[in-house]
């Protein structure tokens, strides 16, 4: 059982907007900045948002995310059948001393 | 840039020690700003993080709970690499374990990862 929670699953329509939430507490997401990863079957992860909103280079602008207390979400407009893939969000854990992810979230593109 | 390159073995058995080690390009084991980080992936667990080493002066290193008693990361300066060791393993150990590091409080540079088997 994860420390962070999400959604098993999402989907969407080519063009459509996914929103993909997580759900953690005082001690991880309230207290400092969530990070989300886009992971592929036999690749490794892929750093899609940083501190909370931040895009590395190379990442679409369709891709963004927030934060609010204790939750996040990460939001993909323009739906691309290349999207489809694993996505986890990640914050540090003040009371574990330790990384924490979430459960992952599966995005298909229907 | 930085790149990390894994390298160990894929199968280990029961009650043995996993080791793998991370070679570093693009930056030193011993920078003041960086982290470096052993996770594994598991269709039963997703991604967990198992823990990591970095130099503040002195070298420190911090490990999930739920591995505490049997992991231990250590650097390796003469090397540039930094390896983990996972001893009495089992079956819930197989997964593929990635390294990972970064300078800015997140983890943005990931090894290629490693498959590793428990089996006899």
């Amino acid at each position: 059982q994860s420390v962070l929670t999400q959604p098993p699953s999402a989907s969407g329509t080519p063009g459509q907007r996914v929103t993909i939430s997580c759900s953690g507490s005082s001690s991880n997401i309230g207290s400092d900045y969530v990070h989300w990863y886009q992971h592929l079957p036999g690749t490794a992860p892929k750093l899609h948002i940083y501190r909370n909103n931040q895009r590395p280079s190379g990442v679409p602008d369709r891709f963004s995310g927030s934060k609010s207390g204790t939750s996040a979400s990460l939001a993909i407009s323009g739906l691309r059948a290349e999207d489809e893939a694993d996505y986890y969000c990640a914050a540090w854990d003040d009371s574990l001393s330790g990384w924490v992810f979430g459960g992952g979230t599966k995005l298909t593109v229907l | 840039q930085v790149q990390l390159q894994q390298s160990g073995p894929g199968l280990v058995k029961p009650s043995q020690t996993l080791s793998l080690t991370c070679a570093i390009s693009g930056d030193s084991v011993s920078s003041n700003s960086a982290a470096w980080n052993w996770i594994r992936q598991s269709p039963s667990r997703g991604l967990e993080w198992l823990g990591r080493t970095y130099y503040r002066s002195k070298w420190y290193n911090d490990y999930a709970v739920s591995v505490k008693s049997r992991i231990t990361i250590n650097p390796d300066t003469s090397k540039n690499q930094f390896s983990l060791q996972l001893k009495s393993v089992t079956p819930e150990d197989t997964a593929v374990y990635y390294c990972a590091a970064g300078s800015a409080g997140y983890m943005d540079v990931w090894g290629k990862g490693t498959t590793v088997t428990v089996s006899s």
